[in-house]
């Protein structure tokens, strides 16, 4: 039990569109939706964590206009990179908890290439 | 952010030797958890410590919540080729919303 699946896998696109990755729990739900961004041979850096049905609380240094947030339900949170940029080439991770929020189940990830 | 160090960085191993990593923080944790990350895919839960000075075993692996809740440790006994991955703490923090702060990492090759 506790699946998290994210969508897609990985994604490559030019720069200055905007791409849109989804998190969902799949048998479970998710009170809180954390989102990470793992570069290349480094650790998880948690970016923002977002509560269904509220904004979104970011991280320092994590800017919210480029990274959109939206946990619209229990079960899916999606990452939209608007504008991207090469630099923003990155393994993108979500992680999905319930109500007491101490377990935390991750997904597998999605490889965004900006070219 | 929360910093986490871990150490060593990276191991170079023995089938059959056992390693031992570990990992300190300025800050103190309410959960610390040990996970395991191989390329390309997520981190996997390894090992999770709710309590200051708790001991919890996983088949070949054990760890432990530091009495200060400051600091955590791995251990993996008689390594097999399959234990090669990088391995993550990370530390909870129940007052701010749970989020979770990861270590640097400690990647283990072990060598047949």
């Amino acid at each position: 039990g506790a699946v998290v699946s994210q969508h897609p896998s990985w994604v490559i696109c030019k720069s200055g569109t905007s791409v849109k990755i989804e998190c969902r729990s799949l048998d479970f739900q998710a009170t809180t939706m954390f989102w990470y961004r793992q570069f290349p041979k480094q650790s998880l850096m948690l970016m923002a964590t977002s509560n269904e049905g509220s904004k979104a609380t970011y991280e320092q240094g994590v800017e919210k206009d480029k990274f959109l947030i939206n946990h619209a339900s229990l079960t899916l949170s999606t990452l939209t990179v608007t504008s991207a940029h090469p630099e923003d080439s990155s393994f993108y991770i979500c992680s999905g908890g319930g109500p007491s929020g101490v377990r935390q189940y991750f997904g597998p990830g999605t490889r965004l290439t900006v070219t | 952010g929360q910093q986490l160090n871990q150490s060593p960085q990276s191991m170079f191993i023995q089938e059959g030797e056992d390693v031992s990593m570990n990992c300190t923080s300025s800050s103190i944790f309410n959960t610390w958890l040990w996970y395991k990350q191989e390329p390309g895919e997520g981190p996997v839960l390894l090992i999770a410590l709710y309590k200051a000075g708790e001991l919890t075993s996983n088949g070949r692996l054990t760890a432990q919540f530091g009495i200060t809740r400051k600091d955590s440790f791995l251990n993996i006994s008689a390594s097999i080729p399959s234990d090669v991955g990088i391995y993550f703490c990370a530390g909870q923090l129940h007052d701010t919303g749970n989020q979770f702060y990861f270590g640097t990492g400690t990647s283990l090759t072990v060598i047949p």
